[in-house]
């Protein structure tokens, strides 16, 4: 099992519909769990990091699931800027500066 | 406020030319890091460095040289590019190895 794995889409979403995608991770130890996007042809930033009582930041959601080992991302809402590559980025080496894995993304389209 | 910088952002090469990636970063950062995406691939880590005179190795090492003088720059060389070593490389800093990265706009480096 891969360490980190995402479903890479792509989605298609009508705007204004509400958008949720998952990430899975294989080590049990993993502590930290991070959403970034990726633009095309651009560098990846940090959306949001995920905390173990999920986190809310405007029209996004993340959740953590450590019993099944997914993090969730949800968008409500969706906006045609929201057209991007999310990325999983989860640290499976106990917080050192080499732990962290990223997920090949899932690319989301936000269709007029 | 420029973040990090990398140099140059494209570059085209013949097998077995040398080159070198600059990455500068002005936040004052330990941790500083070199990335390299392909497609179909999540960003996998080549070196890193934690703190100025320190580098380690990544996940695909070979191949590459780093080196970090000065705290504020890190430098990935290639001494003898392959095909396979086209890629789109990042550059990333952070103030802790498990914190929010902060990524370089990425160089486009081909090898013919």
């Amino acid at each position: 099992r891969k360490e980190v794995e995402q479903d890479p889409g792509p989605f298609n979403v009508p705007e204004g519909a509400t958008v949720a995608f998952n990430c899975t991770y294989s080590n049990s130890a993993s502590q930290s769990f991070f959403w970034y996007r990726q633009d095309c042809r651009k560098e990846p930033k940090l959306l949001m990091s995920v905390y173990s009582s999920g986190n809310e930041d405007g029209r996004f959601t993340a959740q953590l699931n450590r019993a099944s080992q997914y993090i969730s991302l949800l968008i409500r809402d969706s906006k045609l800027s929201d057209s991007a590559t999310y990325l999983c980025v989860v640290n499976s080496r106990g917080g050192g500066a080499d732990g962290l894995t990223f997920g090949k993304g899932t690319h989301l389209i936000i269709q007029p | 406020n420029a973040g990090v910088t990398q140099t140059p952002k494209f570059r085209v090469l013949k097998t077995g030319q040398s080159m070198t990636l600059l990455c500068a970063q002005d936040m004052n950062h330990e941790y500083m890091y070199w990335y390299r995406q392909d497609p179909g691939m999540g960003l996998r880590l080549i070196h890193y460095s934690v703190g100025e005179g320190t580098t380690a190795k990544g996940e695909v090492p070979d191949g590459y040289n780093v080196s970090r003088l000065k705290k504020q720059n890190f430098l990935l060389g290639l001494e003898s590019a392959a095909p396979s070593q086209t890629s789109v490389y990042f550059c990333a800093s952070n103030a802790a190895g498990d914190g929010e990265l902060f990524f370089g706009e990425g160089s486009r480096l081909t090898v013919l």
